[in-house]
């Protein structure tokens, strides 16, 4: 059972257009990061969310966590090409808990 | 500050075989994390090391095991291969004292068993 659904799984989009990206789960994390991967590489720490209905932008993108700290999303704003990747988000149920990961949406921005 | 390094970036085994992957964590990290990314499963947890001693450990076999040195390098091994441990192999280190267990991760280690 993967606890951390991410939606959608896969997007193609026209650069400048705008997307969310969710990330759903039934239990309670006690904070939330999104990670970016491009291909050959690691993933990328973009944001950490750990305050219930908290928002975070960094540049384009926007993260919010759920009240319930149960879910979250990524928006993006006017995508660009290099937006391309994989995007994962990931918690610890608890402080100090080992990370789970999501099930990730792989995005494509083409110009 | 020089990031997260794994060797080698790409290894070719046949079943049966064992192989050991190795990972420098940042200067001044001291917990060591092993994820395991494949197209079905995604990216899965196989085991945490802080200070040499292993904090937490993922759903996997006994046959992947770890270890991490007094400089916390860590090294990865997995006996006895089979083809479903094809998968790139992602090595993660963490700031000490972090909250929120954030992880800073290597280019990965892309393991093909034939």
């Amino acid at each position: 059972t993967q606890l951390l659904e991410q939606s959608p799984q896969f997007l193609s989009i026209q650069e400048g257009e705008n997307l969310t990206v969710y990330c759903n789960s039934s239990s309670v994390f006690s904070s939330l990061q999104w990670y970016r991967q491009e291909p050959g590489e690691g993933p990328v720490l973009l944001v950490t969310v750990v305050t219930g209905g908290e928002v975070k932008k960094l540049k384009r993108l926007t993260f919010q966590f759920g009240d319930a700290r149960k879910d979250s999303s990524l928006h993006i704003t006017a995508a660009q090409p290099g937006d391309t990747g994989l995007y994962l988000c990931a918690g610890p149920k608890s402080s100090g808990d080992k990370l789970t990961f999501g099930t990730g949406t792989r995005l494509a921005v083409r110009p | 500050k020089a990031g997260v390094t794994q060797t080698p970036r790409y290894l070719i085994k046949t079943r049966g075989q064992q192989v050991t992957l190795s990972c420098s964590p940042i200067s001044g990290h001291r917990s060591v994390s092993w994820y395991q990314q494949t197209p079905g499963q995604g990216l899965q947890f196989l085991f945490e090391y802080f200070s040499e001693t292993q904090r937490n450990k993922g759903n996997f076999p006994g046959r992947f095991s770890g270890r991490q040195f007094s400089n916390s390098r860590s090294e990865m091994n997995v006996s006895t291969l089979e083809l479903g441990d094809s998968a790139l192999y992602l090595c993660a280190s963490r700031r000490t004292g972090s909250p929120y267990n954030e992880q800073f991760f290597g280019p990965g280690t892309r393991l093909t068993v034939l």
